[in-house]
């Protein structure tokens, strides 16, 4: 079964650096495209962007200017990291698989999800 | 705000059906079969309901089922049950490289 486990500082200063990491295990990161997705406290879903098996990355253009996402296949594991945060990216950061199904993998839906870490900007 | 427009409340008693909307403009729900919907309880991560627009992945009952026309997607669950209770968000790709979602519906089953 495959399991996506995120983990990073719970708590970042204001203008600093959220740098966030999701292992992967039952699986190889090898396959599939790969995802962060945040939701600030009692709000919604807000797509940060993507990292393909080819490294290739997308970006929601809105954080583009601020975000960074990378995988390491040696350790199965892929990371995000958003530069100058404010108190507006205060939120649970998500990581998730791009969903494969009948031949097709898709980059813009998710099947496995992490169980979400909380990151709350904050001096 | 959102880039898609969902109803933030819908309900409906066990065994009936609900639509829940997914208003989004030409340049994104209107323009895209990637159209999809999540289901998410409290506390918990979001699962993947319906994608392009229509299709269920395995293991999703088929008493959900998605749909469009125009600018809006709908997902529509028939025969309530207790555990369809949860909040549902709608997503879709918006060009250039952009994926946005609904604002969220919460589903009560009465």
């Amino acid at each position: 079964q495959v399991q996506l486990q995120e983990s990073g500082p719970g708590l970042v200063k204001p203008s600093e650096t959220l740098s966030l990491t999701c292992s992967v295990s039952g699986g190889s990161i090898g396959t599939y495209s790969w995802s962060w997705i945040r939701q600030p406290p009692g709000k919604g879903l807000e797509w940060i962007g993507y990292i393909s098996n080819s490294a290739t990355t997308k970006y929601n253009p809105s954080l583009k200017s601020r975000v960074t996402m990378s995988v390491d296949t040696s350790k199965n594991r892929f990371s995000l990291k958003l530069t100058s945060v404010t108190a507006a990216d205060t939120a649970v950061y998500y990581c998730a698989r791009g969903f494969c199904s009948g031949g097709s993998c898709y980059s813009r839906f998710w099947d496995y999800w992490g169980q979400g870490a909380l990151v709350t900007v904050s001096s | 705000q959102s880039a898609l427009t969902q109803p933030p409340s819908a309900s409906g008693s066990p065994g009936q059906s609900v639509t829940i909307s997914c208003t989004g403009t030409s340049s994104d729900v209107g323009d895209s079969n990637y159209v999809s919907w999540y289901q998410q309880h409290p506390g918990k991560a979001p699962k993947l309901m319906i994608y392009e627009v229509t299709k269920r992945p395995s293991g999703v009952p088929d008493r959900f089922s998605g749909s469009k026309s125009g600018n809006t997607a709908s997902l529509t669950v028939s025969g309530l049950q207790s555990e369809d209770e949860a909040d549902y968000y709608c997503s879709s790709y918006a060009g250039s490289n952009n994926l946005v979602f609904g604002g969220g519906t919460k589903l009560t089953v009465l």
